[in-house]
C-alpha cells in the first residue's frame, strides 16, 4: 500500500468560514477521491479528483461548495466553503491505481471536522 | 445501480469464538468486492478483496471471506475472535462492467469482541 497522509488531522471552524483540506500520498496514484463520513454513518463519496481538469462530483455535492484541486499525481485540496453545523464530518481522501494494487482504493487518517 | 446491504448494526461475540459479519450486494454487472475496517479516529484500512477466481479469499490479519455469486453474499469471517478486532467494518462494491471507479459501501457493522 502507500503512505497518505491528511491536514489538518482535525479541526473547529465557525459558520461561515472555510477550511481546504490536504491530501499528499507518497507515491504517483492514477485516481484520488474525497469521502465525507457523517457521524455514525458510512462513507458518502463527494467527488473523485481529477489530475489537470475539473473534479468529477457526486449527485448533491457542487463545485461552489466542495471546491477541489489535483495539481500533481500525489496530492489534492479539498475546501469546505461557507460552512455550516451540518458540515460537522469526517472527511477522508482515498487513492487508486498503486503500481502493486490496482484495483483497491486506499484511504487516508482522515480530518476531522467541527463546525460551530 | 449499485447497493451493498449489511443487516447487522452491531455483532456481539466472545473472545475465541469464531466471527461472521454479513454483507449481500447489488451491481448490474461482475462485482469487485471489498472489506475495509475502521478503528475509533482512524481512517479505513483494507483487509481483503475478491475480484476473480477462489470463492474464498484471506486477507489481513486472520480475515477471510467467501464469495457466493448466487446468494450475492460477502460474508467476513475469522475462525477465533480477538478482543482487538473490535471495531467498525465496512463492506463496498465496484461494478466491474459500470459506475467507473466508484466504490459504494454498506452501512457498516460494529464488532465487539468480549473477553
Amino acid at each position: 500500500s502507500a503512505v497518505i497522509s491528511q491536514k489538518p488531522s482535525r479541526d473547529i471552524c465557525q459558520r461561515g468560514t472555510s477550511l481546504t483540506i490536504q491530501c499528499q500520498v507518497d507515491s504517483q496514484v492514477t485516481m484520488m477521491f474525497w469521502y465525507r463520513q457523517q457521524p455514525g454513518q458510512s462513507l458518502t463519496l463527494i467527488a473523485t479528483a481529477n489530475q489537470g481538469s475539473e473534479a468529477t462530483y457526486e449527485s448533491g455535492f457542487v463545485i461552489d461548495k466542495f471546491p477541489i484541486s489535483r495539481p500533481n499525481l500525489t496530492f489534492s485540496t479539498l475546501t469546505v466553503s461557507n460552512m455550516s453545523p451540518e458540515d460537522s464530518s469526517i472527511y477522508l481522501c482515498s487513492v487508486q491505481g498503486l503500481a502493486t494494487n490496482t484495483d483497491t482504493q486506499y484511504f487516508g487518517p482522515g480530518t476531522r471536522l467541527t463546525v460551530l | 445501480a449499485q447497493s451493498v446491504a449489511q443487516p447487522e448494526d452491531q455483532v456481539n461475540v466472545a473472545e475465541g469464538n469464531p466471527l461472521t459479519v454479513k454483507c449481500t450486494y447489488s451491481v448490474s454487472g461482475n462485482p469487485y468486492l471489498f472489506w475495509y475496517v475502521q478503528y475509533p479516529n482512524r481512517g479505513l484500512q483494507f483487509l481483503l478483496k475478491y475480484i476473480t477466481g477462489d470463492n474464498l479469499v484471506k486477507g489481513s490479519y486472520g480475515f477471510e471471506a467467501e464469495f457466493n455469486k448466487s446468494q450475492t453474499s460477502f460474508h467476513l469471517k475469522k475462525p477465533s475472535a480477538l478482543v482487538s478486532d473490535s471495531a467498525l467494518y465496512f463492506c463496498a462494491v465496484r461494478d466491474m462492467e459500470g459506475a467507473g471507479n466508484m466504490l459504494t459501501f454498506g452501512g457498516g457493522t460494529r464488532l465487539m469482541v468480549k473477553p
